[in-house]
């Protein structure tokens, strides 16, 4: 397999423009995570599915968050419009069921200009 | 929710030597607490994990010993070597998954 698969890899936006971040889990995997990550915050959750089903976003910073999973191989985050503030480092990770061991992809760096 | 805290914030250590990180939480309920690895421009990845259950669990180099009465758990990592620099992160999970705010590991040859 070949793990968690984010795109893109890094993203230089102006603010006010919108940024969609991908992520495609592990095959088979029910969960699927969005961090955040930053120097000054750490690891935040933002949001995570359980067979495709958003159940908790209360890590979502504010309504210019939105996160979707159409289908068990395939979610975004999107940030619109984006800011400055949002520049970190995001995560996508998935587990499976019948484990807890989440599966990081490489993350998406977002610089917002 | 559960809150994860996580110390020292940096360590440096000697190649050959011991290290030690500690994280406390506060939710009594979580049941399983990993140790993930982050190396620079990568995800963090799991090196070990342990579940409510067990109070050791060891891995070569790398032990995990937990203390559910005291809400603590720490990373032992033994006979340490420049390739283990990195940066760690505890969590503890029982809904969802709350990290510690990691720790800054650098073994000096």
């Amino acid at each position: 397999d070949a793990g968690v698969i984010q795109s893109p890899r890094h993203e230089v936006t102006e603010m006010g423009q919108e940024v969609t971040l991908r992520c495609k889990p592990i095959s088979g995997h029910d969960y699927l995570f969005w961090y955040r990550q930053t120097m000054m915050r750490g690891l935040e959750l933002l949001i995570y599915f359980n067979n495709n089903v958003p159940i908790d976003d209360s890590g979502m910073p504010e309504d210019r968050f939105s996160a979707k999973m159409p289908n068990a191989s395939f979610s975004t985050l999107k940030i619109q419009p984006s800011e400055p503030r949002d520049s970190a480092v995001y995560f996508c990770a998935s587990t499976g069921t019948a484990s807890n061991e989440q599966f990081f992809g490489p993350g998406t760096r977002l610089t917002v200009l | 929710g559960e809150n994860v805290e996580q110390h020292p914030s940096t360590l440096s250590v000697q190649e050959g030597d011991s290290a030690v990180i500690k994280c406390t939480y506060s939710d009594s309920a979580s049941n399983y607490f990993p140790w993930y690895k982050q190396e620079l421009g990568k995800g963090p990845q799991l090196i070990i994990d342990i579940r409510s259950n067990v109070g050791e669990k060891k891995d070569q180099r790398i032990a995990v010993t937990l203390n559910k009465t005291a809400k603590h758990f720490s990373l032992h990592i033994t006979e340490t070597q420049p390739e283990d620099s990195a940066v760690y992160f505890c969590a503890a999970r029982e809904e969802d998954m709350r990290f510690g705010a990691g720790t800054r590991l650098t073994v000096k040859p």
